[in-house]
């Protein structure tokens, strides 16, 4: 059975800092990583982590896939209010017949102190 | 549709009642997916159409689950004889294909008293 674990569970820092969310998977015939966060209700995408493309990054945000470890981190650097979400880690496997669905860790729950 | 979007958004109900969520995926959008989330747990899947089949069923709980995608566009996710334990946010995710990237919608919160 997959399984995604993710680290901390929680996590409270001030505005301004920089934080490390940790993803650790267990996948048969992996085939991608993937990053959501959630605010309310509809998680959002940031970032897909794949074999060929093991390090991404979008302003504040990157993300880098260790295929050895089989794990993953989420970088934000000089956090602002509006990061405060809970961050959700995601892992395919490939079928070889088509997609599966994605198994998501529980989530990472960010809260940004002004 | 510009974005995925979910019907009802609340529903609340009766143990043993039957419930049916809805999902319109974002135009030409084939992959479709329904999860499951409840309080403090990351979504879990329960099932994937492409086009009109069911493609993957293998989340779904129990017999009392089932979901329909008969155009290959509109799906929905029908609940029998609820149960509390059913109480959760359903999301409904579309994509292009597999292209990794899945679009959420804002989710049905169900909640069966």
């Amino acid at each position: 059975e997959d399984k995604v674990v993710q680290s901390p569970l929680s996590l409270v820092v001030h505005e301004g800092d920089t934080v490390t969310l940790n993803c650790s998977y267990e996948v048969t015939n992996f085939r991608s990583l993937l990053w959501y966060k959630q605010e309310k209700k509809a998680p959002t995408f940031l970032f897909m982590l794949t074999s060929s493309g093991i390090e991404k990054k979008s302003g504040r945000l990157s993300s880098i896939l260790d295929k050895k470890e089989l794990s993953s981190i989420l970088n934000i650097t000089a956090t602002q209010t509006g990061d405060s979400a809970i961050y959700l880690c995601a892992v395919g496997p490939y079928s070889g017949g088509g997609a599966d669905g994605l198994t998501f860790g529980k989530g990472t729950h960010l809260i940004i102190q002004p | 549709g510009a974005g995925v979007s979910q019907t009802p958004s609340n529903k609340v109900t009766e143990k043993g009642k039957y419930v049916e969520l809805r999902c319109d995926p974002i135009s030409g959008h084939t992959a479709l997916y329904w999860y499951r989330q409840s309080l403090g747990q990351g979504p879990e899947f329960l099932i994937y159409f492409q086009g009109t089949g069911a493609a993957d069923d293998s989340g779904l709980p129990n017999d009392r689950f089932f979901a329909v995608r008969p155009e290959g566009s509109v799906s929905t996710l029908k609940i029998q004889r609820t149960e509390r334990g059913d109480s959760a946010v359903y999301l409904c995710a579309s994509s292009f294909g597999w292209a990794g990237e899945l679009f959420f919608g804002e989710g049905s919160r169900l909640t069966v008293l």
